[in-house]
């Protein structure tokens, strides 16, 4: 059984562009959500998607936005980029929104420079 | 405000020592505590999880004890062996949000 692919691995934009990173999840998970990792605030939620809606928001700038799709797959794109939103995305699935078990992708090493 | 205090920040043990890490939590509504492991380069990745209505996990040489009342819990390792050097992080969630401590850097030496 395929894991969660996350894509692509590695990105360096310029600040103020915006990215779009990409997330597949488990087969028959449905729920997705998207966390930032750094070395000074660790891993911390962005939001997270069931059933193409957003259900559960962490607090980011409105810069910071997703969508998921009919097929579970996930973006999550990020406006305006800044020097501190270099960082560790990570994607995590669930078979549903409620408790169950997070299985986490390599995550994409986003470097803004 | 950090919900989920982790400690310690970091740790070295020697082969075959038990490493012992520390969570606390603040909100009582988190119903679910999972503990991940990551290596350098990859993602999380879950080791085991408890649920607040259990006082204890065993899972191998992996053991979560949960105190209800205190608002705590913690990760055993049991026999631990080199191979187990990572990060570790604890976290708590209720409707699918993740929140995680700050994540204990556990060195195991041969």
């Amino acid at each position: 059984k395929a894991g969660v692919t996350q894509t692509p691995r590695y990105l360096i934009k310029t600040r103020g562009q915006q990215v779009t990173l990409s997330c597949s999840p488990i087969s028959g998970h449905r729920s997705v959500s998207w966390y930032q990792q750094t070395p000074g605030q660790g891993l911390q939620f962005l939001f997270e998607y069931f059933s193409e809606t957003q259900r559960n928001k962490g607090n980011f700038p409105g810069r910071f936005s997703g969508r998921q799709f009919s097929n579970s797959r996930s973006e999550m794109n990020v406006s305006t980029l800044e020097l501190g939103d270099s960082a560790l995305y990570l994607c995590a699935s669930s078979l549903d929104s409620v408790n169950t078990e997070a299985f986490f992708g390599q995550g994409t090493r986003l470097t803004v420079v | 405000q950090q919900q989920v205090k982790q400690s310690p920040q970091s740790l070295i043990v020697q082969k075959g020592g038990i490493p012992i890490i520390n969570c606390a939590y603040e909100n009582t509504a988190f119903d679910y505590f999972p503990w991940y492991q990551q290596f350098p380069g990859k993602g999380p990745a879950l080791l085991i999880a408890i649920r607040p209505d259990v006082s204890e996990k065993k899972e191998g040489r992996f053991t979560i004890s949960f105190n209800k009342s205190a608002k705590q819990f913690s990760l055993h390792i049991m026999d631990s062996q080199p191979g187990d050097s990572a990060t570790y992080f604890c976290a708590a969630s209720r409707a699918a949000a993740l929140i995680f401590g700050k994540g204990t850097t556990l060195s195991v030496s041969s």
